[in-house]
């Protein structure tokens, strides 16, 4: 079955710590994307890569890193830099100019 | 810099028409994309328009004006299942940025019987 798949669903993160944030894909897809998106707003970038071992900044990359050691993964580490990490978190990924986004069911990181 | 407005919130009555405008001030735009999404669950595509014009897919329909940085998603004979979030997105088009997209902040259409 062909998808997104995004771990865990709930998170909750004590102050001081680091979290990682799973998003799997079998889709065969190049580019993959992460997202933030708060209470009644619209989704932000944080990181995309587009190839293997290589990634870029999105719009709000401070406080997050990422790796993109293999095609099918592309974790999301919320480190303690981020001091207002409660937000729901979005993986996509992405075939090319022209074709839509596709997203996986999110994670909702908490601070305890 | 990036700019892209649409209303924060609708309301409709299950049966009519209602219609979900997105205007955007790009440096560079390639196409618009339309999507759906429930409240805490994953955005799902609606539609993609790259040249001006109105894309019809059922019940859903999509209009671009690019001389005008210009789109509205049309939605007929409502339903309740409608009440969600509508996203618009454009690519604009960046040199090596592959499909990578800016979002607006989103229309939630609340749908009352």
């Amino acid at each position: 079955d062909g998808g997104i798949t995004q771990s865990p669903k709930y998170l909750f993160r004590k102050e001081g710590q680091n979290v990682t944030l799973s998003c799997e894909q079998n889709l065969n897809h190049d580019a993959m994307y992460w997202y933030r998106q708060d209470p009644g707003q619209g989704l932000r970038l944080i990181y995309y890569s587009q190839i293997v071992n290589d990634f870029q900044k999105g719009d709000i990359a401070e406080g997050y890193s990422v790796s993109r050691e293999k095609k099918e993964s592309f974790p999301l580490t919320v480190t303690s830099a981020q001091k207002n990490p409660t937000a729901f978190y979005l993986c996509a990924t992405g075939q090319g100019r022209d074709q839509p986004q596709h997203f996986g069911d999110g994670t909702r990181l908490s601070i305890l | 810099g990036q700019n892209i407005d649409q209303p924060t919130e609708m309301t409709a009555t299950e049966g009519a028409i209602v219609q979900i405008n997105c205007t955007y001030q790009t440096s560079g735009f390639n196409g618009l994309f339309w999507y759906q999404q429930h409240a805490g669950e994953a955005p799902t595509f609606l539609s993609y328009n790259v040249l001006d014009g109105l894309e019809e897919k059922g019940r859903f329909s999509s209009f671009l004006s690019r001389s005008k940085g210009y789109s509205y998603l049309l939605l007929k004979e409502l339903q309740m299942k409608d009440s969600a979030s509508y996203l618009c997105a454009v690519d604009p088009s960046y040199l090596n940025a592959g499909n990578m997209l800016t979002f607006g902040g989103g229309t939630r259409l609340m749908v009352k019987p």
